[in-house]
């Protein structure tokens, strides 16, 4: 298994381009999701699903929309690039073994976006 | 609102030293408990979760961590820190179960330095 992959791996966009980062998982999960990591901030949740055809907003939505057409692709896309989304995204996938049962969330390699 | 707080932004510690990351967390129920390590340009590694039980969990790298339900808390300990434990260490939780969201909220990190 590949588990989490994310491409690219970096990306310089101009302000008002739009983009697209791909997140594909290989290991069936339902439940993905997209965070964003700046510094002193931590990672914050910008959206998720919870299987395909579910999406949903998390904290920081603005300037993102998101599909999720099949279990294995969760692409998310800047629609007018903006200098405030100059982040590192890391895209997750995890399963739910029922309720009550235990799960883990795994993280793809991250990519590194800037918006000049 | 729901939140988690890492109190350190930034520890030092010399190696061989114990450790100790504080992370307390705002719910009104017992949320899923994380602690993952990024080391500078790397993705998240998982150390240790808690769902329920036990309160003191094992982890990986010699890691622990204690949940104390009285005090929201879900501290990060380690008895002898090496010199490769530098890195940035994060407290996440997911809401209780009913919530089915399947997503993380991040505390803002600490970043720990070990001295030779």
């Amino acid at each position: 298994n590949a588990g989490v992959t994310q491409t690219p791996k970096f990306q310089v966009l101009k302000t008002g381009q739009s983009m697209t980062l791909q997140c594909a998982q290989d290991m069936n999960h339902e439940y993905m999701s997209w965070y964003r990591q700046d510094p002193g901030m931590g990672l914050r949740l910008i959206h998720y699903s919870v299987g395909a055809g579910i999406t949903d907003q998390g904290e920081v939505p603005n300037g993102y929309n998101v599909s999720r057409s099949t279990t294995e692709d969760f692409p998310l896309r800047l629609l007018s690039a903006a200098p405030s989304q100059t982040s590192v995204y890391f895209c997750a996938s995890s399963y739910s073994s029922g309720i009550g049962l235990s799960y883990e969330q795994y993280f793809g390699p991250g990519t590194r976006l800037t918006v000049t | 609102a729901q939140s988690v707080t890492q109190p350190d932004i930034h520890i030092t510690v010399s190696e061989g030293a114990s450790l100790e990351l504080r992370c307390n967390y705002s719910y009104g129920a017992t949320p899923y408990l994380f602690w993952y390590v990024q080391s500078p340009g790397q993705g998240l590694q998982l150390l240790l979760k808690y769902f329920s039980g036990d309160t003191l969990v094992q982890g990986i790298k010699g890691f622990e961590a204690e949940f104390k339900r009285s005090q929201s808390s879900f501290n990060l300990r380690k008895p002898s820190v090496h010199w490769s434990d530098a890195a940035e260490y994060f407290c996440a939780v997911d809401p209780p179960m009913d919530t089915g969201r399947r997503a993380l909220t991040f505390g803002s990190g600490t970043r720990l330095q070990v001295q030779p």
